[in-house]
């Protein structure tokens, strides 16, 4: 079975400060994992996904995610937060089940963003 | 590119009518299209799996007669909700696949009175 851990509910940084969420998974076999964010009322947009290749992955606006196999984490960080960036981010993995891939999500990780 | 659109984007309906969401993928065909429920401040709840062509697959729990899926074309699925009433009141997100990746719709918001 599949599972992602998000280990901080909620996150609070001051503006200009590296950003660090961090995601634990499990799975049975060599996982898709991804990175979403959801800004309030709004659907989710991907911002980075890592699928056996490079184990550092960059995505978009700034974020990057590094796939490490021995401690099954797939944190996301950002070197300098901007105001923008308050928002719910989601670590996800994908599984097989018949021909389509499904997607465990993680409970969500609300970062916060300060002057 | 690998837009996904939703409409509407907030509805309010009475309590006994049916409420129909639409989810197109904009520029890319989608053979498979995910629907999800959110509540308020909780993750993403997948409810049914849309395959173009033939019949959604349910999760458990979900019920198939309340929440109807048609997947008419491989860029518009449709999801119903029959006799709403105001414990279907949620943030309903639908999702397409493009090589193994699932890109969302903007959401839509249902307030069952």
């Amino acid at each position: 079975a599949q599972s992602v851990t998000q280990l901080d509910s909620h996150v609070s940084v001051s503006e200009g400060t590296p950003v660090l969420l961090r995601c634990n998974y499990s799975s049975s076999y060599s996982p898709s994992l991804f990175w979403y964010v959801q800004h309030p009322n709004k659907g989710l947009q991907l911002l980075l996904k890592y699928t056996s290749a490079a184990t550092l992955v960059k995505g978009i606006n700034g974020f990057e995610a590094e796939f490490k196999k021995s401690e099954t984490s797939f944190h996301l960080t950002k070197p300098s937060a901007h105001m923008s960036d308050a928002a719910e981010y989601f670590c996800v993995v994908s599984y097989l089940t018949g021909t389509a891939s499904k997607l465990t999500f993680g409970t969500g990780t609300r970062l916060q963003v300060t002057l | 590119g690998a837009v996904v659109s939703q409409h509407p984007s907030r509805v309010i309906c009475k309590s006994g009518t049916s409420v129909k969401i639409e989810c197109r993928s904009l520029d890319f065909q989608a053979t498979t299209m995910f629907w999800y429920r959110q509540f308020p401040k909780q993750s993403l709840m997948l409810m049914a799996t849309s395959n173009e062509g033939s019949k959604a697959t349910y999760e458990q729990g979900v019920e198939k007669d309340k929440f109807l899926i048609n997947h008419a074309s491989l860029t518009l699925s449709t999801l119903t909700v029959t006799s709403a009433h105001p414990e279907d009141s949620s943030f309903y997100i639908c999702s397409a696949s493009l090589s193994e990746t699932q890109y969302f719709g903007p959401g839509t918001r249902l307030l069952v009175l």
